[in-house]
């Protein structure tokens, strides 16, 4: 399968505890982004890579947020201290520079207790 | 903030029937994408239009343009019951996406 793959695809986890999640993006695309959706919503833009580069930051990443490329491959998003509000579908997304057609992972939904 | 948005919110056909949802969105862009998800997946690219193009097909897929009236439509034709699902449009200057709420579609049998 040389799709964008993510895991875990489900984790339950208690408040204030630390959660990581990872993302495999296609091979050949060098951008990478982290999307958060929430029930009834759309995909939300939390953070992009351009190889191992992080070039942008949404606000809605806030301080208990990190998000690394290490070697412009994969990916990891940490929430430290998670709250209630976090609850949510991380998706990953990955696309080449020429053409910006971003192809979606399965995503991880977060359910803090 | 989500710059695109769908319209209508939710949209019940019968197979074989077509079905035709309206984005709308704010500011300029480069190109707007359209993507299905099934219900809790994973989103799947449907069809990319650029900003220069007005009409692109792919399949039992047509999708419309119109950058004066800040504007795209997403027509599928032959409904099938396997289409029921969300579809979102996604406009995107540079790299981001921003995304609307999405058009749930059903398609009874």
């Amino acid at each position: 399968d040389t799709g964008v793959s993510q895991d875990p695809r489900h984790k339950i986890t208690k408040r204030g505890q630390n959660v990581t999640f990872r993302c495999d993006p296609i091979s050949e695309h060098n951008r990478l982004y982290w999307y958060r959706q929430t029930l009834g919503q759309g995909p939300e833009f939390l953070t992009y890579f351009q190889n191992e580069a992080q070039l942008e930051k949404s606000r809605l990443l806030s301080d208990r947020f990190s998000a690394e490329r290490p070697k412009g491959s994969f990916s990891t998003l940490e929430i430290q201290r998670t709250e209630q509000g976090d609850s949510a579908m991380y998706l990953c997304a990955s696309s080449s520079t020429e053409i910006n057609e971003q192809f979606f992972g399965p995503g991880t939904r977060l359910t803090v207790l | 903030s989500q710059q695109g948005e769908e319209d209508p919110q939710a949209l019940s056909i019968q197979e074989g029937e077509n079905a035709t949802m309206n984005c709308s969105y704010k500011t300029s862009i480069n190109n707007l994408q359209w993507y299905r998800q099934n219900s809790g997946r994973g989103l799947v690219h449907l069809i990319l239009i650029r900003s220069n193009e007005r009409e692109k097909h792919s399949g039992r897929l047509r999708v419309t343009l119109d950058t004066s009236k800040k504007s795209s439509s997403l027509l599928i034709t032959a409904s099938r019951a396997a289409d029921t699902a969300s579809y979102f449009c996604a406009t995107s200057n540079d790299y981001k996406l921003s995304f609307g709420a999405g058009t749930t579609v059903t398609v009874r049998a």
